[in-house]
Formats: structure tokens, sequence, C-alpha cells
């Protein structure tokens, strides 16, 4: 079950920027826990976009850039691609749970 | 390179169990902690259980917990779960995750390509 709150889908035009928001209660984001994201293609594994709310991992493009505020945090993709599209998750640690827990999840288009 | 090769996915009935495994390559197997994350057909990610780089620290997520363990063999470089008792709900696709971070901060760094456990009568 997912307790973070996600879009959807987002859409947007070859070289226009996007945003996808996750949205959790004050016992996970807004609690100062750390967020990632992951984008997973069609048939294919998940792989790591942004570690630590706003860290790229080697080999990621710096178009993909992560940041939080408060009870929310959002990934931006700006100059989008074709090969952007993808479903995205963001992720971080529920303290009322004592777990891990992903957002709900965003498909992201290119029109 | 990092590799994560799962195996031991199948069909099997409600009740039954399973035992999944995941090969581990390119990195100091015994320095990170693992993850099992699964993804049901269709639906988003869920985590299933934790294990510490030396395997004294264990935690499964509550739908599983008395029903799946996870375990590690360092010397193999191999991680498993073994699921018992397994439920409809339980059909999904698992992935081996490593897991960077530390407590509360994991993140998961490098995935397999996933195992494929379907719970069927």
């Amino acid at each position: 079950q997912s307790v973070l709150t996600q879009p959807p889908s987002v859409s947007g035009a070859p070289g226009q920027r996007v945003t996808i928001s996750c949205t959790g209660i004050s016992s996970k984001i807004g609690a100062g826990y750390d967020v990632h994201w992951y984008q997973q293609v069609p048939g294919a594994a998940p792989k790591l976009l942004i570690y630590g709310n706003s860290y790229r991992p080697s080999g990621v493009p710096d178009r993909f850039s992560g940041s939080k505020s408060g009870t929310s945090a959002s990934l931006a993709i700006t100059g989008l691609q074709v090969e952007d599209e993808a479903d995205y998750y963001c992720q971080s640690y529920d303290s009322s749970l004592s777990g891990y827990v992903f957002g709900t999840g965003t498909k992201v288009t290119v029109l | 390179q990092v590799q994560l090769v799962e195996s031991g996915g199948g069909v099997v009935q409600p009740g039954r169990s399973l035992r999944l495994s995941c090969a581990a390559s390119g990195f100091t197997f015994s320095s990170y902690a693992m993850f099992w994350v699964r993804q049901a057909p269709g639906k988003g990610l869920q985590w299933v259980a934790l294990i510490s780089y030396d395997g004294s620290y264990k935690y499964h997520t509550d739908s599983v917990k008395g029903r799946f363990t996870i375990s590690r063999d360092n010397s193999k470089n191999t991680l498993y779960l073994q699921m018992n008792s397994l439920r409809t709900e339980d059909t999904a696709l698992y992935y081996c995750a490593r897991a960077s971070g530390w407590g509360d901060t994991y993140y998961f760094d490098h995935w397999g390509q996933g195992a494929l456990v379907t719970v069927s009568s």
C-alpha cells in the first residue's frame, strides 16, 4: 500500500519542463525524512534517479532534479525527451509504520 | 558492474511455500544492507523485507510478518526470501535491491530484474 500521494499522470511536449509532486503526512516527509526518486520504464526494473532529496547518482542527466519543502517533495524534468516516458515513484520512511514507503506513482507521457 | 539476479519464482498454490534467491556480484555484498521489494501486476512498489549487511538485523513489512523470512549467505553472495503460507495477494514481481544510506535514510541504488511469483489455485 502506498502512503505517499503523487499525481497519476503528467504530460508535456519534448523540450518542456514537467514536475511531479510527492505529498506525505507529518510522520513521513514532514518529519524530515529524506525522499528518493525512481524511474521505471515499462517492462524494466526501477532505476534510482534522485537520492537524499536532491542528489543525482552518477550517470543520471542533470535534466532531472529533486527538491523537498515541508511535507512535500518534487521531481522536475527539464528539456523533456521521448525516452523520459516512464513511471516515476518517490520513496521515504514512515515512522508511524516503522517502514519504507513508496509513492502511488506517476506516469509521464511525452506528447 | 553491480549485478543482482533473482531466481526461484513460479506458480504456486495458496498456502504453499517458495524460496527466492538473489545472486549478487560486482560489489562487496557483505558490506551492504539488502531489501526485497515487490510489485503486484499493474500496481506500485511495496517494500517487503530488509536485512542488515551482516544478517544480524531483519525487518519485514506487516503484511508478511510471520510468513516470510529474509536471510543472506555472505560467503555465497546470495540473498534469500523464504515465503510460506502464500496468499493470492502475494502475487507480484519480487525485486532484490541493494540499499545505500542508513536506517531511515535507506534508498535502493541497484535493482535486479525481478522474479515473478504467482499464487493461484
